[in-house]
């Protein structure tokens, strides 16, 4: 069964504290998997697109990185700003275009 | 380069009553999708159009329906509804179904409450 998890469902950092985000993935033929940053009460703001392992993408203080089974998003030096819901998902493509998301990580930094 | 939009913002319904949610998508974008989501989870998938046929098809009751225009706006339409439809509902697009280009951008949301 497709599923993506992702870890911690909450992080509280400090500004300044770096830290990562983890995103778990189990599908049949991985075709991408995005990074979106969601703010309360509103959509889901595209960041990142990941096609294969050992891929890296940079925006700013957000890193992200695939591995085969999973992907991590670096967070460094971290601002009050950066402080939102970050979720993953993968595409699958038995259902059209479907994207699986996990249940996202609640990042709060605190000044 | 204008991006995904939905209307209404807010919306208030009764229990049985019948809503209709629209979508106009990023321009150059043919396919669109839905997607429901509840307080505290991810999104999930309601069902995608790609040129104005339905793709694809989540776990939702018939009741759940959609329409895409030919200018590839696109509507979701929600019969009978039920306490539990209360959620905000995402409609993004995307310039193909498949392989590069296959990102999904989001609008803002439509917030549906039922009571």
């Amino acid at each position: 069964e497709d599923q993506v998890t992702q870890s911690p469902e909450a992080l509280r950092l400090q500004e300044g504290e770096s830290s990562s985000l983890n995103c778990s993935y189990t599908v049949s033929g991985l075709r991408g998997l995005f990074w979106y940053r969601q703010d309360p009460g509103k959509g889901p703001e595209f960041l990142f697109t990941l096609y294969s392992a050992g891929e890296e993408k940079e925006k700013e203080r957000l890193k992200a990185t695939l591995t085969k089974k999973e992907s991590f998003l670096h967070i460094t030096a971290p601002k009050p700003e950066d402080s939102a819901t970050y979720l993953c998902a993968v595409p699958v493509y038995n259902q059209g275009g479907k994207l699986i998301f996990g249940q996202g990580t609640e990042l709060s930094v605190k000044p | 380069e204008t991006g995904v939009t939905q209307s209404p913002t807010h919306l208030i319904k009764t229990r049985g009553q019948q809503v209709t949610l629209r979508c106009s998508s990023q321009s150059g974008h043919n396919t669109v999708s839905w997607y429901q989501q509840a307080l505290g989870q991810g999104p999930q998938f309601i069902f995608q159009y790609y040129r104005e046929e339905e793709n694809g098809r989540g776990n939702f009751p018939p009741r759940f329906s959609g329409l895409q225009f030919p200018n590839y706006s696109s509507e979701l339409n929600v019969n009978a509804l039920e306490l539990d439809d209360s959620a905000l509902y995402l409609c993004a697009s995307s310039l193909e179904v498949t392989g590069a280009g296959n990102e999904q951008f989001f609008g803002p949301g439509t917030r549906l409450t039922v009571l």
